[in-house]
């Protein structure tokens, strides 16, 4: 039962274009998302995250939209640079009484940016 | 100054050996957790500690078992080693009331275990 999932296993893009990560999810107690970045051989890194009370939180070059009504999330990415070739996970929290981060992690996409 | 450390970072063994995953994290977090990667790259929970209280026990096989003396550190014991248990394993840990939004989980780098 894989409750948040991405479906695009790979994107790539040129640099300086903007990159456009998606995510969805189906769980509706749900109610907090993050993005992770994880290079190889090193864990995940927390990037940006919103509350399901907004529609969009930004950062820098970082933007999170979230649609609820679509249980849908995306993360954008401009202008696009060879760093931020990554894997992006995307995640979900909500409706866990019991203490805790408990977050279900999409598998990721797998983001190339080329020169 | 790392944040979330993990020992070892790679282990191989065989089948039927009982081994531990160290993780140690320095940010004054009160809450740890163990995450398992599998070949599919899905990321699940497994464990949560809050100052050395068990919280999260998600389906996770018996032989798989954590401990934690003290909220600085969490281990993972496992016992009787299946080729299944073949993943990379994350320590994370965050700060409860945890749902702040500014207490995201923190990795370690992870422990890539091989049973052979």
């Amino acid at each position: 039962d894989q409750q948040v999932k991405q479906n695009s296993p790979s994107l790539s893009v040129q640099e300086g274009r903007i990159s456009i990560l998606n995510c969805d999810y189906t769980n509706s107690m749900f109610d907090y998302f993050l993005w992770y970045k994880k290079y190889p051989a090193e864990g995940p890194t927390f990037l940006i995250s919103i509350s399901s009370i907004k529609d969009k939180n930004e950062d820098g070059r970082f933007t999170v939209f979230l649609n609820k009504s679509a249980k849908h999330l995306s993360l954008h990415i401009v202008p696009s640079q060879p760093g931020d070739s990554a894997v992006y996970f995307c995640a979900a929290m909500g409706g866990y009484t019991g203490g805790g981060n408990k977050l279900t992690f999409g598998t990721g996409t797998q983001l190339k940016v080329e020169l | 100054d790392t944040a979330v450390s993990q020992t070892p970072k790679y282990l191989v063994t065989q089948m039927g050996n009982d081994k531990s995953i160290k993780c140690e994290q320095n940010l004054g977090h009160d809450t740890m957790y163990w995450y398992k990667q599998d070949s599919k790259k899905f990321l699940k929970i497994m464990f949560s500690y809050n100052n050395k209280e068990l919280i999260i026990n998600e389906t996770v096989p018996n032989r798989f078992s954590p401990k934690s003396p003290d909220k600085a550190h969490l281990n993972l014991h496992i016992n009787s080693l299946e080729l299944g248990d073949s993943a990379v394993y994350f320590c994370a840990s965050s700060q409860i009331g945890g749902r702040s939004y500014n207490s995201p989980l923190h990795f370690g780098n992870g422990t890539r275990l091989t049973v052979t």
